[in-house]
């Protein structure tokens, strides 16, 4: 089952725009995970926020979590081409001990 | 380095055919991870390892079957049983189930 549903599903800015992609998910959580994925590659670990957090920084990177709306969102500031892939929310499925990803969006950031 | 090694990175499937999928990593951690990715779409979880000598079915599990005989490796088969194979699929591996996951780079399996 897919706990996670992104949106947009697709996004597409300029070079120094800032990129905002949310999340929502269906049951409670322990955690929940942002994750980046290159196209052909493997994902990247970017951020993990607990259930009782509200907000956490990584750089360029703020995720936010509303546990009462179940949903959580990332913001990427001052965005590079670089950044240009696929991003993943992921939840821990309590009791099961594994993560349940969502279906991503993909950003597309232009020079 | 320490990391997850996955391969090969291309594998074609011939009809009938029972092909395996290589997973190992040094990183010790105890819980690994098969993951499956369609064209576009998120990652779905096939089986799981929490422990060496122990696995559970994901969501997708059917056609597809996994050992962990020791801790550092996790091979999947995809049997003849999976009539769709085509497909990326993703290896993971993390200290602790429901934490961090590191990734593998992939093997895309394509149908012959």
């Amino acid at each position: 089952s897919q706990q996670g549903e992104e949106d947009p599903q697709a996004l597409s800015i300029q070079e120094g725009e800032n990129a905002t992609m949310n999340c929502s998910y269906k049951t409670s959580i322990n955690n929940l995970q942002w994750y980046r994925q290159n196209s052909g590659r493997g994902l990247v670990h970017l951020i993990l926020i607990r259930s009782n957090e509200r907000e956490k920084h990584s750089g360029r990177l703020r995720v936010t979590l509303d546990t009462s709306k179940k949903s959580s969102s990332l913001l990427i500031t001052a965005s590079r081409a670089a950044d240009t892939a696929s991003y993943f929310c992921a939840t821990d499925d309590t009791g099961f001990q594994k993560l349940v990803f969502g279906t991503g969006t993909r950003l597309l950031v232009s020079p | 380095d320490g990391g997850i090694t996955q391969s090969p990175k291309y594998l074609f499937r011939k009809e009938g055919q029972n092909v395996t999928l290589s997973c190992e990593q040094n990183l010790n951690h105890d819980a690994m991870y098969w993951y499956r990715q369609d064209p576009g779409q998120g990652l779905r979880l096939i089986y799981y390892s929490q422990i060496v000598n122990d696995f559970q079915k994901g969501d997708i599990a059917e056609g597809y079957s996994v050992s962990r005989e020791k801790k550092e490796s996790f091979p999947l088969t995809v049997t003849s049983a999976q009539k769709n194979p085509t497909a990326f699929y993703l290896c993971a591996s993390s200290r602790d189930g429901g934490e961090k996951l590191f990734f593998g780079s992939g093997t895309q399996l394509s149908v012959l």
